[in-house]
């Protein structure tokens, strides 16, 4: 089965801290990971997708597909990143994409 | 180029009734996903339409069934509304279905059911 684990339904950090929201997944073969974000009264976009292999607004996830893990990190948290994250696999087993996602993640940055 | 739109906003219907939801896809998209989104969850994967045909389908009873036009735009219905259909629905569209495939979300469409 394709589950994604997102265990902090809340993150609160200062502006200037480092960030990560933890995402964990289970599934048999090779998913590809996204993480999609919402920030208040928009639509859900992509933030980034671990196939690109790049830093979007200053975030990075590394697939670790021992842990089956893939968290997205910020060194420094900006109060614009403020937003619900959700992330979310496709698997590559269908043939076509299916996401699924995570119940997200609420960041709250405070100056 | 125009962004993924859905109507309506909103939505207020009685259990029982039929509801048709709407999608008109960003431009040059050819694939359509639909998911449904229940209040503190992550969204469900309904089902996805590509070339006007459905091209997979998640874990939905059939009285929510969906078309696609040829200019790519989408409709999704469902029948006989139980107060569990109460969501938000998000239309997503991409250029091809591939697994890697950026998504694009319309604002969606809150549906109550009373």
């Amino acid at each position: 089965a394709q589950r994604v684990t997102q265990p902090e339904k809340l993150l609160s950090v200062f502006k200037g801290a480092p960030v990560e929201l933890k995402c964990n997944y289970s599934y048999s073969g090779s998913p590809e990971l996204f993480w999609y974000v919402q920030y208040s009264r928009q639509r859900l976009q992509l933030l980034l997708r671990h196939i690109s292999r790049e830093s979007i607004k200053g975030f990075t996830a590394d697939l670790n597909k021992g842990e089956t893990s893939f968290h997205l990190k910020k060194p420094f948290a900006q109060e614009e990143d403020s937003a619900m994250y959700y992330c979310a696999l496709s698997g590559r087993n269908t043939g076509f994409q299916k996401l699924v996602f995570g119940t997200g993640t609420r960041l709250l940055v405070s100056p | 180029e125009t962004g993924v739109t859905q109507s309506p906003t909103h939505l207020i219907k009685t259990r029982g009734q039929q509801v048709t939801l709407r999608c008109s896809s960003q431009s040059g998209h050819n694939t359509v996903s639909w998911y449904q989104q229940a209040l503190g969850q992550g969204p469900q994967f309904i089902f996805q339409y590509y070339r006007e045909e459905e091209n997979g389908r998640g874990n939905f009873p059939p009285r929510f069934s969906g078309l696609q036009f040829p200019n790519y735009s989408s409709e999704l219905n469902v029948n006989a509304l139980e107060l569990d259909d109460s969501a938000l629905y998000l239309c997503a569209s991409s250029l091809g279905g591939a697994r890697d495939t950026e998504a694009f979300f319309g604002q969606g469409t809150r549906l109550t059911v009373v």
